[in-house]
């Protein structure tokens, strides 16, 4: 069966501080792949996705990941993280319109 | 309307008594899901409707659980004689041929 890890629970970073969440997966044929972000209250919302092409995809609020298909991950990034960032991201993984296997979550606080 | 819509956003229950959450997909997405976020389990699939096909309910932890689409549209989740580990957010999620699934602001559930 296809899992998708998130290999931190929670990460606190100051304000200005950059960021790498980690996300492995273990689906070995054609996926997508996807981080939603849940801000506090809200419902998710897709931060970004890739289906094919560039590895380096970009996403909304300057996030970016880069899908590494010889390691399986799909890492989210940002150079610089916001106090509005703090959230819970999620990665996740689809081959197709098929239901998404979503990772445990990781909880980024960031601090003034 | 524009979003997913999901009723009620709370509900607290008895333990043993039965439950029903509904969700409304946007219009004209052929495909519909049921996930359920808990403490510690992250996003966890339920069931999925894809069409007029036969549902796949192979997320269902039991057979308290059952789902049912209308029309195509309209869909209510089903929980009866509630646990308190059923404690959880339910979020639904509808798609429609593009870049990825629309979630709900999700039911919270909370199981005494």
């Amino acid at each position: 069966a296809q899992s998708v890890s998130q290999h931190n629970h929670h990460v606190i970073l100051s304000e200005a501080a950059s960021l790498e969440l980690g996300c492995n997966y273990s689906y070995g044929g054609t996926v997508n792949l996807f981080w939603y972000v849940q801000y506090p209250g809200q419902h998710l919302q897709l931060l970004l996705k890739y289906f094919s092409g560039d590895p380096l995809v970009k996403g909304i609020k300057g996030f970016e990941a880069e899908f590494i298909k010889s390691k399986f991950s799909f890492n989210l990034r940002k150079p610089s993280v916001q106090w509005s960032d703090t959230a819970e991201y999620f990665c996740a993984v689809n081959p197709g319109n098929t239901p998404l296997v979503f990772g445990k979550g990781t909880r980024l606080s960031v601090i003034a | 309307g524009a979003g997913v819509s999901q009723s009620p956003s709370n509900k607290v229950t008895e333990k043993g008594k039965d439950v029903e959450l509904r969700c409304d997909p946007i219009s004209g997405h052929t495909a519909l899901y049921w996930y359920r976020q808990s403490l510690g389990q992250g996003l966890e699939f339920l069931i999925y409707f894809q069409g007029n096909s036969a549902p796949d309910k192979s997320g269902l932890p039991s057979d308290r659980f059952s789902a049912e689409r209308t029309g195509g549209s309209v869909s209510t989740l089903t929980i009866q004689r509630t646990q308190q580990e059923d404690s959880a957010v339910y979020l639904c999620a509808s798609y429609g041929g593009g870049d990825t699934q629309y979630f709900g602001p999700g039911t919270r559930l909370t199981v005494l």
